[in-house]
């Protein structure tokens, strides 16, 4: 397997425009999350899905924020519109739950820079 | 909502000599405890994790312990090597909550010559 992907991998856009971030996670795996990484707050955990249902969505800061994942090998973030503040690497990872908390796999990270 | 510490938040060490970074959790309910590597440019990789039934875990040079009494977890790094130089995360779960994992704060490992 190649591992979770992400796409792209840099993306530098001005404020206010639309950035949609895409993940393809790990064949078979039932947990898909999405991250956030900036030296101030760490990594920070946004929202995860089980079964491409959304579970937890009580990290998306703002309503600015929303994810998708329309079915088992596709998942999106999308910022609208994009804030300076937002500039951060977001990781996705997948996980295979069903025994329980499982090893999450993470991909490379789109590195997002606000203009 | 559980809340984890890690300290230090930098620390140098020579080659060959061991490392130890130290984590505590809030939630006595969490019972699942992995460590992850983050390599410049890349995401974070499990290198070992341990669940609340056991007491330490060894892999090679590598090792985790966990005391839930005080509710806190270390790791432990023998013989370090340059490849060592990290950011080390650790995280606390809860298998109830199925998957959903707090990190900490991290901690930039560098081995030096």
């Amino acid at each position: 397997d190649a591992g979770v992907i992400q796409s792209p991998r840099h993306e530098v856009t001005e404020m206010g425009q639309e950035v949609t971030l895409r993940c393809k996670p790990i064949s078979g795996h039932d947990y898909l999350f999405w991250y956030r990484q900036t030296m101030m707050r760490g990594l920070e955990l946004l929202i995860y899905f089980n079964n491409n249902v959304p579970i937890d969505d009580s990290g998306m800061p703002e309503d600015r924020f929303s994810a998708k994942m329309p079915n088992a090998s596709f998942s999106t973030l999308k910022i609208q519109p994009s804030e300076p503040r937002d500039s951060a690497v977001y990781f996705c990872a997948s996980s295979f739950g069903r025994f329980g908390t499982g090893e999450q796999y993470f991909g490379p990270g789109t590195r997002l820079t606000v203009t | 909502g559980e809340n984890v510490e890690q300290h230090p938040s930098t620390l140098s060490v020579q080659e060959g000599d061991s490392a130890v970074i130290k984590c505590t959790y809030s939630d006595s309910a969490s019972n699942y405890f992995p460590w992850y590597k983050q390599e410049l440019g890349k995401g974070p990789q499990l290198i070992i994790d341990i669940r609340s039934n056991v007491g330490e875990k060894k892999d090679q040079r590598i090792a985790v312990t966990l005391n839930k009494t005080a509710k806190h977890f270390s790791l432990h790094i023998t013989e370090t090597q340059p490849e060592d130089s990290a950011v080390y995360f650790c995280a606390v779960g809860d298998t109830g909550t199925a998957s959903k994992l707090t990190f900490g704060t991290g901690t930039r490992l560098q081995v030096t010559l």
